[in-house]
């Protein structure tokens, strides 16, 4: 009966660098999306994926974000030469379907330095 | 444009007291509304959902939530609050476009429960 799980939970980066942020859904759920929530507002909506396939990727701040979730179960999230204002906190949900209660995980706090 | 709002950013109430976190939306067609808390350092933690049916939906921990189509609002609510309730709460609705399904929230409650 796990919940989602994300890791790293906490992330320090220098700007310029690279970080990759792993989402571990519960099993089972076919629907993973991803939120950024900025301090002080409500999470916000990045991507979205329906298995292997992403579905959606309409909040994705820039094309220095990224994707995946090869094998339909575990995702990443990749942000390429990070920027301090992408310091936020990185929420993955998962439900079992696309119609479904979205469950969330604790969420990664990224800091761009 | 669909959207969550949460008219107050603190609500402040006495143990034992009855609560209310207020929330509207806006959206097209059928709404898909949502309650979720969050604690420090914690992800969200889902309340309850409207979907369809009953007016009044009952959810997690106590609480409940009662949706009005002529208002718009969809406020939580408490009978008796407990201190252990205080937390940042956020109402959400689902939209729905041809790539999927995705959650508007609100920019959430903070809900401090006195003693």
């Amino acid at each position: 009966g796990a919940g989602v799980s994300q890791s790293p939970r906490y992330k320090v980066a220098k700007r310029g660098q690279d970080v990759a942020l792993r989402c571990d859904p519960i099993s089972g759920h076919v629907s993973l999306f991803w939120y950024q929530q900025a301090l002080g507002q409500g999470p916000e909506f990045l991507t979205y994926f329906q298995n292997e396939a992403q579905l959606d990727k309409s909040g994705l701040p820039s094309d220095r974000f990224f994707a995946e979730r090869p094998e339909g179960s575990v995702s990443t999230l990749k942000i390429q030469r990070t920027q301090q204002e992408d310091s936020a906190v990185y929420l993955c949900a998962s439900s079992l379907t696309g119609q479904e209660t979205q469950y969330f995980g604790p969420g990664t706090r990224l800091l761009v330095l | 444009a669909q959207s969550v709002a949460q008219p107050e950013d603190q609500v402040n109430v006495a143990e034992g007291n009855p609560l209310t976190v207020k929330c509207t939306y806006s959206v097209s067609g059928n709404p898909y509304l949502f309650w979720y808390v969050q604690y420090p350092n914690r992800g969200l933690q889902f309340l309850l959902k409207y979907i369809t049916g009953d007016n009044l939906v009952k959810g997690s921990y106590g609480f409940e939530a009662e949706f009005n189509k002529s208002q718009t609002s969809f406020h939580l609510k408490k009978p008796s609050a407990l201190v252990s309730d205080s937390a940042l709460y956020f109402c959400a609705v689902r939209v729905f476009n041809q790539a999927g399904t995705a959650l508007i929230f609100g920019k959430g409650t903070t809900l401090s429960v006195s003693s």
